[in-house]
């Protein structure tokens, strides 16, 4: 049974680029959402993503956009990237039917933006 | 006064010794907690869940007062392989996981 995947592990950007992350929930969920962890911190909300909608937003800017394909998938992107923007981007999944919903996590794109 | 708020530590414990956190929280409206523990540089992994006054699970054991608004997480018998951070996450119902900033422990030989 496989677990949250994501891709890349790594990514080095400099200023002002744009960022895209892949994230394939585990089996059996429909909902994904990301989360930011810069260090030293617990991870932050951005966004989630149910039947190809944003249905709840963190306190993050514009330039942060996700999209969710038909088969659950996910993607963030992060545009015109800021120094700090450099964190941990996690991506969660989840299923509505399950007991609170609870979240599992994929192991993370590190972003380092110079 | 923040979400949720943690000891961020470090606690230094030798194997075998017995060691608690505790997480408090703002909103009374939470309904049930989760523990979830993060190695160094790795993803947050579901330890508990947490929807009445405790859980126990082996040597972890998680106790709520929902007077005072503080959740625990008490470990027996440390590991070295309990090194880690344990974060604390209140659920709401909101479909955001709020997480505190966590507890770092190290687990001495």
């Amino acid at each position: 049974d496989a677990g949250v995947t994501q891709s890349p592990t790594h990514l080095i950007k400099t200023r002002g680029q744009q960022v895209t992350l892949r994230c394939s929930p585990k089996s059996g969920h429909d909902t994904v959402s990301w989360y930011q962890q810069a260090l030293g911190q617990g991870p932050q909300f951005i966004f989630q993503y149910y039947e190809e909608e944003e249905r709840q937003r963190g306190n993050f800017p514009d330039r942060f956009s996700g999209h969710q394909f038909p088969n659950y998938s996910s993607e963030l992107n992060v545009n015109a990237l800021l120094l700090g923007d450099s964190a941990l981007y996690l991506c969660a999944s989840s299923s509505p039917g399950t007991h609170q919903e609870t979240q599992y996590f994929g192991p993370g794109t590190r972003l380092l933006v110079l | 006064r923040k979400e949720v708020e943690q000891d961020p530590g470090p606690f230094n414990v030798p194997e075998g010794a017995t060691v608690a956190f505790n997480c408090t929280y703002s909103n009374s409206a939470s309904q049930s907690f989760f523990w979830y523990r993060q190695d160094c540089r790795k993803e947050p992994k579901l330890l508990m869940s947490v929807y009445s006054s405790g859980n126990e699970d082996g040597r972890f054991t998680a106790q709520l007062n929902r007077a005072s608004q503080y959740i625990s997480l008490l470990i027996r018998d440390s590991k070295l392989s309990d090194s880690a951070t344990y974060l604390c996450v209140p659920y709401t119902g909101r479909r955001a996981l709020t997480f505190g900033s966590g507890t770092r422990l190290q687990v001495q030989p």
